[in-house]
């Protein structure tokens, strides 16, 4: 049982490329969400989904996309990186239901410059 | 507007001594509250929550926190702290405004115990 992986764990991007964010859960897990985290900040929430097909913005979703085909995967897409999206990236998931209790993927730090 | 605070950038504390990592809370209703430890370059760890029932409630790793609803707080504690417990500890709150539950996150705390 792998949990949630990410990959990368590390990249450097040049402005205005495009990378795509890999996230896969095997717990079959409906809920999915991505993060940011800053240095010094707490965890952003850039985008989550409630189940296969189905994906809804949080607090910070300019500059980023997702897609939802399947309930393993949820890649998170930058179209055009820019330096404000150097972070380090976080999906997690849960099971609906009573437990909130959300698992994490190791992280990709990803650098802009 | 409801939020999450976490006071302390940093604590330190000596190997033995008890530990306490605050966090205070705001939110419409009951909340339903949070602590996750986060380990060098690893991802978030759930530590234990508090939905309803006992005030203390008891997670991983010895660690424990008490509910104080007039004070509007929930703080981890641990009786005896390990060189080990050294990380970045997140309180969290569910979003009670959101149908989804997301959770509102503190800015964490780093945590130093010291041999």
């Amino acid at each position: 049982n792998a949990g949630v992986t990410q990959t990368p764990k590390f990249r450097i991007l040049k402005i205005g490329q495009s990378m795509t964010l890999q996230c896969t859960q095997d717990m079959n897990h409906n809920y999915m969400y991505w993060y940011r985290q800053d240095p010094g900040m707490g965890l952003k929430l850039i985008y989550y989904s409630v189940g296969a097909g189905i994906t809804d913005k949080g607090e910070v979703p300019n500059g980023y996309n997702v897609s939802r085909s399947t309930t393993e995967d949820f890649p998170l897409r930058l179209e055009l990186a820019a330096p404000s999206q150097t972070s380090v990236y976080f999906c997690a998931s849960r099971l609906t239901g009573g437990n909130y209790e959300q698992y994490f993927g190791p992280g990709t730090r990803l650098t802009v410059t | 507007a409801q939020s999450v605070a976490q006071p302390e950038d940093q604590v330190n504390v000596a190997e033995g001594n008890p530990l306490t990592v605050k966090c205070t809370y705001s939110v419409s209703g009951n909340p339903y509250l949070f602590w996750y430890v986060q380990y060098p370059n690893r991802g978030l760890q759930f530590l234990l929550k508090y939905i309803t029932g006992d005030n203390l409630v008891k997670g991983s790793y010895g660690f424990e926190a008490e509910f104080n609803k007039s004070q509007t707080s929930f703080h981890l504690k641990k009786p005896s702290a390990l060189v080990s417990d050294s990380a970045l500890y997140f309180c969290a709150v569910r979003d009670m405004k959101d149908s989804n539950y997301q959770l509102i996150w503190g800015a964490g705390t780093k945590l130093i115990i010291k041999p």
